[in-house]
């Protein structure tokens, strides 16, 4: 049982590049998450998905996109990279229990840390 | 907005010493409150979580409130050690439409020092 991985662990960008962060998870979990982390600070929502098929944007989603197309996979694609994309990206996941709502927690990935030159 | 504010920012102590962590969050209508572990170059690790419904949690040397009619929460160390030094976060997780949505404080750097 891997959890929650993430690739790569590290990656330089120049502006205006693009990539697709990957993110993998093996708990069957429904939720995915992508969240950044700049330094000093707290992690941010960019995107999750409340299952495959199903995206929704979280609190800081432009330049981003996302697709869920099996329940394993949450992949986090950065178009045109800008500066401001510099960051470490995790991915996490959890699984919603109907009735148990108040005890679940989520699942996080080593991360990816991102510069953008 | 949820917002979440962490104080302090950073602490450092030298080994033995209790200490606490303090969270504050602005919404009470959350369903539970977590306390993470950040270590260096590494993901976050779940410590406690406390239901809305409770009052605190303990494990081990740890122990964290939570008073969500004032909206906060603390985490209480004790008798700390170098390898408690790492970043700890603190996340409210969202009820209602906005399940699922954690919202983290900014982090207090500890640092025990032998």
């Amino acid at each position: 049982n891997a959890g929650v991985t993430q690739t790569p662990k590290f990656r330089i960008l120049k502006i205006g590049q693009s990539m697709t962060l990957q993110c993998a998870q093996d708990m069957n979990h429904n939720y995915m998450y992508w969240y950044r982390q700049d330094p000093g600070m707290g992690l941010k929502l960019i995107y999750y998905s409340v299952g495959a098929g199903i995206t929704d944007k979280g609190e800081v989603p432009n330049g981003y996109n996302v697709s869920r197309s099996t329940t394993e996979d949450f992949p986090l694609r950065l178009e045109l990279a800008a500066p401001s994309q510099t960051s470490v990206y995790f991915c996490a996941s959890s699984s919603y229990r109907h009735g148990a709502a108040h005890t679940d927690t989520q699942y996080f990935g080593p991360g990816t840390r991102l510069t953008v030159l | 907005k949820q917002e979440v504010t962490q104080i302090p920012a950073a602490l450092s102590v030298p080994e033995g010493e209790n200490l606490v962590l303090n969270c504050s969050f602005t919404d009470s209508a959350i369903y539970n409150l977590q306390w993470f572990r950040q270590d260096p170059g590494k993901g976050l690790t779940s410590l406690l979580l406390i239901q809305s419904s409770q009052r605190e949690q303990t494990s081990g040397r740890l122990n964290a409130s939570l008073d969500k009619s004032s909206g906060r929460s603390t985490l209480y160390i004790a008798a700390s050690q170098p390898g408690d030094s790492a970043t700890y976060l603190c996340a409210v997780l969202a009820g209602g439409t906005s399940y699922g949505k954690l919202t983290f404080g900014q982090g207090t750097i500890l640092t025990v020092h032998p």
